[in-house]
């Protein structure tokens, strides 16, 4: 058990719909960073958030945003879902620094219908 | 740019060792991760090597790192159906603000019997 918790675990929904995934990071970890893993694109970084504030961004969708709160959870909305959206979406938090490695959630399976 | 690559598949039989290969274009790394995802999970940290290291061994596995040809390698000895998943090669990139993980597209790793 890596410490960092996402939920849900599974979400079903229509295209044209908006969701909220939500991540909380490993007790003392004040890094987030969102990841998508698809077939065809393999992991992809998305966002990354640090105490709060917006530390990164890799390649996020106009449509995606994410947020971290002041207790440190994170929330990743995706709006106007499309069937390529479907994917698995991995929360990962780190201490913060330069050599701490990223511990990563179980994931949110996404499945656009 | 950053690019990371690996083979996708590697069958090896039990109790033989299995070595994973990884190659990456950015000079500018500083870390570099193996990951294990096995089915319906997150990845998994294995071990991580900084980039003025040569190698690291942390029990039944080996990583060793040839910084001049950009090639990481991990090694599993004694490898058992239980090592069976996929394995992703990372490498930490430092831009303008940025620190994120770039991750392969993972090799499939299948321990025979």
């Amino acid at each position: 058990d890596s410490g960092v918790t996402q939920t849900p675990k599974h979400l079903i929904t229509a295209t044209g719909q908006r969701v909220t995934l939500r991540c909380s990071p490993r007790s003392g970890d004040l890094s987030v960073y969102w990841y998508q893993q698809s077939l065809d694109q393999g992991l992809q970084f998305l966002i990354q958030y640090y105490n709060g504030e917006e530390r990164a961004k890799g390649n996020i969708l106009e449509r995606f945003s994410a947020q971290q709160f002041p207790d440190l959870h994170s929330e990743l909305n995706l709006s106007s879902l499309e069937l390529g959206d479907s994917a698995l979406y991995f929360c990962a938090s780190s201490v913060g620094g330069e050599s701490s490695p990223l511990h990563f959630g179980n994931g949110t399976r996404l499945t656009v219908t | 740019g950053e690019d990371v690559e690996q083979s996708l598949f590697l069958s090896v039989r039990e109790g033989d060792s299995s070595v994973i290969n990884c190659t990456y274009t950015d000079s500018s790394s500083t870390y570099l991760y193996w990951y294990k995802q096995e089915p319906g999970a997150g990845l998994q940290l294995l071990t991580y090597i900084f980039s003025n290291m040569d190698m690291k061994q942390d029990q039944r596995l080996t990583v060793l790192l040839n910084k001049k040809d950009k090639h990481l390698s991990l090694r599993i000895a004694d490898t058992q159906t239980g090592d069976s998943a996929i394995y992703f090669c990372a490498e930490s990139t430092r831009g303008t603000g940025r620190r994120a993980l770039t991750f392969g597209s993972g090799t499939r790793l299948q321990v025979q019997p």
